[in-house]
């Protein structure tokens, strides 16, 4: 079985500031990690993903996670926020023996001010 | 061009009808998806079809019932609806299933289902 846990479910921050949103999981074997934002009133749009190799992975936006095995962690970053991305962001696990599983946390909503 | 599209965008019904969502990828893939977004913004698949073969079915009522035309179609049926079905449906398709080398999902807008 799998899981993920996004242990912040709001995250207010300034604009300008640098923002990191938590995401750990569980699971038996190798996994492949993603994240996925969703605007207001819109479909989820995939940010990165890791798969294997480099455990700093770059994705769009600006946005950058690390995946981190011994904590079982995939935190994303960014280290300037703007306006627009204020947004629900989701943190998603998936494994060679789950088929078409992909197990996605609580999400985290961030909320970026002036 | 929208690679998965799924139509309406917003539904609202009364309680006891039947509603269908229609959903289209143009991308190619061999893997569909339903997925069911609460209004807690939890996300949860409940279906999945692979070359028109349902793959996963997940403790869903019979009341939703999952029709696949061809690999490129994917319709969720609902019948008799309740209240609690009030959520956002979520359509996505990836090349091959997810698990597999961690092919991507990719989504629809979603469609607000409002039951009255």
């Amino acid at each position: 079985a799998q899981s993920v846990t996004q242990l912040d479910s709001q995250v207010p921050v300034f604009e300008e500031a640098p923002v990191e949103l938590r995401c750990n999981y569980s699971s038996s074997v190798s996994v492949y990690l993603f994240w996925y934002v969703q605007y207001p009133n819109q479909g989820l749009q995939l940010l990165l993903k890791y798969l294997s190799g480099s455990t700093l992975v770059k994705g769009i936006n600006g946005f950058e996670a690390e995946f981190n095995k011994s904590q079982t962690s995939f935190h994303l970053r960014k280290p300037s926020v703007h306006i627009s991305d204020t947004a629900e962001y989701f943190c998603a696990v998936t494994n060679n023996n789950a088929g078409n599983m992909l197990t996605f946390g609580g999400g985290t909503r961030l909320m970026v001010k002036p | 061009d929208t690679a998965v599209s799924q139509t309406p965008k917003y539904l609202v019904t009364q309680m006891g009808n039947d509603k269908s969502i229609k959903c289209e990828q143009n991308l190619g893939h061999d893997t569909m998806y339903w997925y069911k977004q609460d209004s807690k913004k939890f996300l949860k698949i409940m279906f999945s079809y692979n070359n028109k073969e349902l793959i996963i079915n997940e403790t869903v009522p019979n009341r939703f019932s999952p029709k696949s035309p061809d690999k490129a179609h994917l319709n969720l049926h609902i019948n008799s609806l309740e209240l609690g079905d009030s959520a956002v449906y979520f359509c996505a398709s990836s090349q091959n299933p997810s698990g597999s080398s961690g092919n991507t999902i990719y989504f629809g807008e979603g469609s607000w289902l409002t039951v009255v």
